[in-house]
């Protein structure tokens, strides 16, 4: 079975600081990782895919097998990041269709 | 723009009375998922079309049926909505394989 962790529901930081919102997985075969946000009222939306390995928002993760991890970084905060972010995890390339699995999600809060 | 649109934002149903939600896309994607997310939990994947064949999930009541009559609409109907299955229900579409989720903004579905 797929499952995701995301271990603090809440999280906050400063405007500038680093932030980091961990995420782990179980999973017996290969996955693929993907980081979703939600803004307030707003609808849930990718915010990057593992294999991408691109940037967006300034935000960044990396697929570590060894750890099981896939942990979403940003070095600098801005107060518009203030979101709640899933961390959601994929079988690969399913010709039924892939199943996202998600985690419980972090609420991070950008302070002034 | 293309997207995923639900409709209505907002439903209220009475105990045991039948209720149907529906989506459409205009996306073209093969793809259409239903997730129940209730309050500070994970969206939880209910089934999910892959062009016309439907895939249920394992834990997904009874209760819960979908229809999709063309490419661009699914519905969610909900037999006899008891008080625990108030949640927002979210339709998500994607092209299959490892492509991300577009999600839509979801129904707030009260039940009275």
């Amino acid at each position: 079975a797929q499952r995701v962790t995301q271990p603090e529901k809440l999280l906050s930081v400063f405007k500038g600081a680093p932030v980091e919102l961990k995420c782990n997985y179980s999973y017996s075969g290969s996955p693929e990782l993907f980081w979703y946000v939600q803004y307030s009222r707003q609808r849930l939306q990718l915010l990057l895919r593992h294999i991408s390995r691109e940037s967006i928002k300034g935000f960044t993760a990396d697929l570590n097998k060894g750890e099981t991890s896939f942990h979403l970084k940003k070095p600098f905060a801005q107060e518009e990041d203030s979101a709640m972010y899933y961390c959601a995890l994929s079988r690969v390339r399913e010709t039924s269709g892939s199943r996202l699995t998600f985690g419980e999600g972090t609420q991070l809060t950008v302070n002034p | 723009d293309a997207m995923v649109i639900q409709n209505p934002r907002y439903q209220v149903t009475q105990f045991g009375k039948p209720v149907t939600l529906s989506c459409s896309q205009t996306l073209n994607h093969n793809v259409m998922y239903w997730y129940q997310q209730k309050s500070s939990q994970a969206p939880k994947l209910l089934f999910h079309y892959y062009d016309k064949d439907f895939n249920n999930e394992a834990d997904t009541p009874d209760n819960f049926q979908s229809r999709r009559p063309n490419t661009s609409f699914c519905f969610l109907d909900i037999r006899s909505p008891g008080l625990g299955d108030a949640a927002m229900y979210l339709c998500a579409t994607s092209r299959g394989g490892g492509y991300g989720y577009t999600f839509g903004s979801g129904t707030r579905l009260t039940v009275v």
